[in-house]
């Protein structure tokens, strides 16, 4: 089973409320990504996780946390929701990092701050 | 400024046409993929390339690091191919990849 998977698919939240959005895969791959992607922008790089590291980008840093609890789970949250947050988040994994690896996208969570 | 430039930024075919997509880096790239965004908004892998030329069915994608570069090729262009094509770029620092901005296909009858 080569899938990420999601969950939600989409998701409602109001303004300055906390939002969980969840991401599996069972490949047993060593790195996870998430990606926040606006319409007519590329994917952004938000945060990865390389086995139980946690790395977050420079601009991201504030805004987002995540967990990994086991190697095929990773959560991103945010804790007080912005409309500027309205998105398609992506997970994603790769076996290792900075390997010549594939990543594999899940199909991703439409986020809609209100 | 942007590591990755793409081009074209939209493009329209007809069925059963064909054309090319590219991505030209500013700088030295490991390797490249190449991904379809589908109408749910999704990325799907199409290619992933450290060198060289892979093919699948209708798509073909080529990798010139020496030239900093990378194609895309479409061939017998069908309805469902239309989408927004994302390729993506990584040094090989870390696993941070650079996306360009993609280009929106459009097949018509």
């Amino acid at each position: 089973d080569t899938t990420v998977k999601q969950n939600p698919r989409y998701k409602l939240a109001r303004v300055g409320k906390p939002v969980n959005l969840i991401c599996s895969q069972t490949m047993n791959h060593d790195t996870m990504y998430w990606y926040q992607k606006k319409p007519n922008q590329a994917p952004k790089l938000l945060l990865f996780y390389y086995d139980k590291i946690l790395n977050r980008e420079a601009d991201t840093f504030e805004k987002f946390q995540s967990s990994r609890p086991n190697n095929s789970f990773c959560s991103l949250y945010i804790g007080s929701a912005g409309l500027e947050y309205s998105a398609m988040y992506l997970c994603a994994s790769s076996k290792g990092l900075g390997d010549a690896e594939t990543l594999y996208f899940g199909s991703g969570t439409r986020l809609t701050v209100l | 400024g942007d590591q990755v430039e793409q081009s074209p930024s939209a493009l329209s075919l007809h069925e059963g046409t064909g054309s090319a997509l590219r991505c030209n880096f500013t700088t030295t790239m490991r390797a490249v993929q190449w991904f379809q965004q589908n109408s749910r908004g999704s990325l799907i892998n199409l290619f992933y390339l450290a060198s060289g030329t892979k093919e699948n069915g209708r798509l073909k994608s080529t990798f010139n690091s020496k030239e900093s570069y990378s194609t895309l090729h479409i061939r017998d262009a069908q309805l469902e191919d239309s989408g927004t094509y994302f390729c993506a770029a990584e040094q090989g620092t870390g696993s941070k990849l650079s996306f360009g901005k993609g280009a929106k296909l459009t097949v018509s009858p």
